[in-house]
């Protein structure tokens, strides 16, 4: 049964802390997507990986915002500073592309709480 | 900047009901997706369309390009269907490379009432 594995599911820490998310996408996807939902905002794209290379961070706050394939099995998004407005809950997706747009798988997502 | 506006924000309805939710954008996209947010915080893609309609069970999505808007259908609703429905408009950007952007609607909370 494939599907995209979130971990960890839950997360709490404090103010300052670094904070990593982990994302292993389908087997043999090639698109990797980070979404951010809050009440506030709704969902948000933040980063977006082809074939492992970032293709658009543009939603991501670069200063403390980091994505990254070290491999085609693993995705990280990591927050240092993590701050209390970064509390959220964080989807991957991933998706299958050759030409055109892909359809996105979603993972369970990380609900991030920070205080 | 892509501006995706839903309707209804939310909606009641009665079990079997024919249920339509609305999307509307405003700059020229390659692709549309509808997702399905359960209760629980689970998204699954529903459907993914650049020109006309699919259908995929009692579910059909359409899109009008000339009229920017596209529209999600619920045939024989049922309890189950209850979640919220998120439409997502992939901007198409001129520049060479890159990823285009993907732009969300704010969703539209269902609850089909047995």
């Amino acid at each position: 049964d494939a599907r995209v594995t979130q971990t960890p599911r839950h997360k709490v820490t404090e103010m300052g802390q670094e904070v990593t998310m982990r994302c292993q996408p389908i087997l043999g996807h090639n698109t990797v997507f980070w979404y951010r939902q809050t009440m506030m905002q709704g969902l948000e794209l933040l980063a977006y990986f082809r074939n492992r290379a970032p293709l658009d961070d543009s939603g991501m706050p670069k200063d403390r915002f980091s994505a990254e394939m070290p491999d085609a099995t693993l995705a990280t998004l990591k927050i240092q500073p993590s701050e209390p407005r970064d509390s959220a809950v964080y989807f991957c997706a991933s998706g299958l592309e050759f030409e055109g747009t892909p359809e996105a798988f979603f993972g369970q997502g990380t609900r991030l709480t920070v205080v | 900047k892509n501006e995706v506006e839903q309707s209804p924000q939310n909606l009641t309805a009665q079990e079997g009901e024919f249920i339509t939710i609305n999307c509307s954008y405003s700059v020229g996209i390659s692709a549309l997706h509808w997702l399905q947010q359960h209760p629980g915080g689970g998204i699954v893609s529903l459907f993914m369309l650049s020109s006309g309609k699919k259908k995929h069970g009692r579910l059909i999505a359409t899109i009008n390009i000339q009229e920017k808007h596209s529209s999600l259908h619920i045939t024989a609703s049922h309890p189950r269907d209850s979640a919220v429905y998120i439409c997502a408009a992939r901007e198409r950007r001129r520049s060479g490379g890159g990823a285009d952007g993907l732009t969300f609607g704010k969703g539209t909370h269902l609850i089909i009432q047995p």
